[in-house]
Parts: structure tokens; sequence; C-alpha cells
């Protein structure tokens, strides 16, 4: 089946560094790959969409110059927190959803739980 | 716009007691319904979905009907496991190239010995 892989799993970072987010598609190639953003019991919210080769689209209220998302190709999106901040702690989940053959379904990494001290 | 209504949680039941998670939607268009289901620690897998009106869908003992002239998607299994203790999403897609889905608050349960 297709495989949705985040890296890293767990990070740990002081306030006011920048953090890196991995998303990858492992088996097929991805048009469109989602950020969520999951508050402790609570859904997921999504932050925003990214297309590769253009810029993503961002979801109201979502800074997209502390949120910074990079599609740089159909298997890869990259999220990075910018002056990261104790309320910026939490669990990010990236989707992706398949190019063709595989439907409209989008396929969930396992995400990605960030600590700012 | 298009949104999920989920019942409130936490779901406590015995083992083997039969469940229904409650699922409702708003939506324009023809939707894709989905259940996805979150293990503690884990990420979302997908349980089962249905992409049009009347289809049924099944998955390790859960079933879900899209019900669209009740716009529902109720999730049931007869008989619970303690290993089945999760969170549960009811989610919807839109169906249009490069939409995300969008999630109920999720429903948590726990199945008790």
């Amino acid at each position: 089946g297709a495989v949705v892989s985040q890296h890293p799993s767990r990070v740990i970072c002081k306030s006011g560094t920048s953090v890196k987010i991995e998303c990858r598609s492992l088996d097929f190639q991805a048009t469109t790959m989602f950020w969520y953003r999951q508050f402790p019991k609570q859904s997921l919210m999504l932050m925003a969409t990214s297309n590769e080769g253009s810029k993503a689209t961002y979801e109201q209220g979502v800074e997209k110059d502390k949120f910074l998302i990079n599609h740089a190709s159909l298997t890869l999106s990259t999220l990075t927190v910018t002056s990261a901040h104790p309320e910026d702690s939490s669990f990010y989940i990236c989707s992706a959803r398949a190019f063709q053959g595989l439907g409209d379904e989008q396929f969930f990494g396992p995400g990605t739980r960030l600590t700012v001290l | 716009g298009n949104s999920v209504t989920q019942m409130e949680g936490p779901v406590t039941l015995s083992e083997e007691a039969f469940l229904t998670i409650n699922c409702t939607y708003t939506a324009t268009g023809y939707p894709s319904l989905f259940w996805y289901v979150q293990y503690p620690g884990e990420g979302l897998q997908l349980l089962l979905k249905a992409t049009k009106a009347d289809d049924k869908g099944s998955n390790k003992g859960f079933e879900a009907t899209y019900r669209k002239e009740t716009t529902s998607f109720h999730l049931e299994k007869g008989s619970v496991q303690v290993s089945d203790s999760a969170v549960y999403f009811c989610a919807l897609s839109a169906n249009q190239a490069g939409t995300a889905l969008i999630f109920g608050k999720g429903t948590t349960l726990s199945v008790s010995s």
C-alpha cells in the first residue's frame, strides 16, 4: 500500500530556534500534500495545502512566514517552523494525495510531535 | 461550507458490546466519506470509506453506510474488543482536485475487558 513517512517523529527545541519536518511519499507520487496540526484531544486542523512546484496555500489564521512549506518534488514536502515558541508545541501531521492510480484517498504520515521549551 | 459533525465522546464500552458512533455531514455536491482511526501515539489510519450514496464501507468488523437522505455515515461494530480503543475521526472529501479532508472532532472509544 501507499506509505508516507515523516521525519523526525519527535523533536524538542529551544524557543527561538527553527525546526524542519520532512514528509515523504515512499512508493507513489503525490501531486498534493497537506499539513495538519493536532492539539491534544482535538481534531486535525488543516494548516496548508502544498502542490509540487508552486507556493503553498495557507488556511486563514496560519502565518505563512512562520510555517514555511516547500514542496520540492512529487515525493517530498517540508514544513519549517521558524522562530518556534512554546505555543507552537503540537502534533504535526502530513498527508499526501496520489498523482494517479490510488483514487482520491489521502495517505497520512505518522506525525511529528514538536515540543518547544 | 462543508463540515462534519460527530458525536462527542468519550464512549466507554465493555468488551463484546455493540458500538455506534454517529457522524453527519454538510456538503455541496457528492463528497466521499471516510472513517479514520488513531491509536495512542500513532498517526491516522484509514478504517473504511464510501464514495457514493448507499455504499457500505467495511473493515475489521466495522461498517458504515453512506446515507445521502440523512447526510449520515454512522460507524458501527457488532462486538468491540479492547484493541479497538482509539480515537475515531469521520471525514469527508469534496472530490475536487487538491482539496483536503475535512474532519470531525473525533470520538474517543475506550473498551474494557
